[in-house]
């Protein structure tokens, strides 16, 4: 089974430019999170999406970062303008809807976003 | 007071030993708990799930005590392989995952 697939790897932007990530999910999972993780901090939820809905962004700075899921598949994350302190990795992870008490995430590789 | 709280760490260890993490959790609605692994510059994989019962997987077990809202993390003969950060994530109702900030584990030869 594919696992969850993101790109780009790596970016490197300077302060105040845009920058897009790309998520393709696990096939069949309905699912879709984006998460911020600073060094040596934990994922930090920044949008959960059910489908191409919005379930939780609660924790989206959206004065600069905006994130869609049109066809309930992949997905894209963008910031614009970006700030120094967006520097880090941007990761997608992906769940079914198992309908038990416990869902299993499964994480991309992740985007590293270095902003100068 | 944060919601999911680690040591950090570091913990160095000797090739098997038996080393234990705690994690505590200040929100009493949280349903499901979990421990997931990251080598460095890698992403987070599910390690297990944490049940009230206990669970066990091989060198590994975790345990869940609601009462005093934490859950903890016990590996047992130490691999180098164990080398990496393991983070405590739980859910609510909502099935989204709030992190710790991790605790770095290194297995020394």
């Amino acid at each position: 089974e594919a696992g969850v697939a993101q790109s780009p790897r790596y970016k490197i932007i300077e302060k105040r430019q845009s920058v897009a990530f790309w998520c393709n999910p696990i096939s069949g999972h309905a699912t879709l999170y984006w998460y911020q993780q600073i060094l040596g901090q934990g994922p930090k939820l920044l949008i959960q999406f059910q489908n191409n809905g919005v379930v939780d962004d609660s924790q989206l700075p959206k004065d600069r970062f905006s994130a869609e899921r049109l066809k309930g598949v992949d997905s894209t994350l963008k910031i614009q303008p970006a700030k120094l302190e967006d520097s880090a990795v941007y990761l997608c992870a992906s769940s079914s809807i198992a309908g038990g008490p416990v869902e299993t995430q499964y994480f991309g590789p992740g985007t590293r976003l270095l902003v100068l | 007071r944060k919601e999911v709280e680690q040591d950090p760490g570091p913990f160095n260890v000797p090739e098997g030993a038996t080393v234990a993490f705690n994690c505590t959790y200040s929100n009493s609605a949280s349903q499901s708990f979990f421990w997931y692994r990251q080598d460095c510059r890698k992403e987070p994989k599910l390690l297990m799930s944490v049940y009230s019962s206990g669970n066990e997987d091989g060198r590994f077990t975790a345990q869940l005590n609601r009462a005093s809202q934490y859950i903890s993390l016990l590996i047992r003969d130490s691999k180098l392989s164990d080398s990496a950060t393991y983070l405590c994530g739980l859910s609510g109702s909502a099935r989204q995952l709030t992190f710790g900030s991790g605790t770095q584990l290194t297995v020394l030869p």
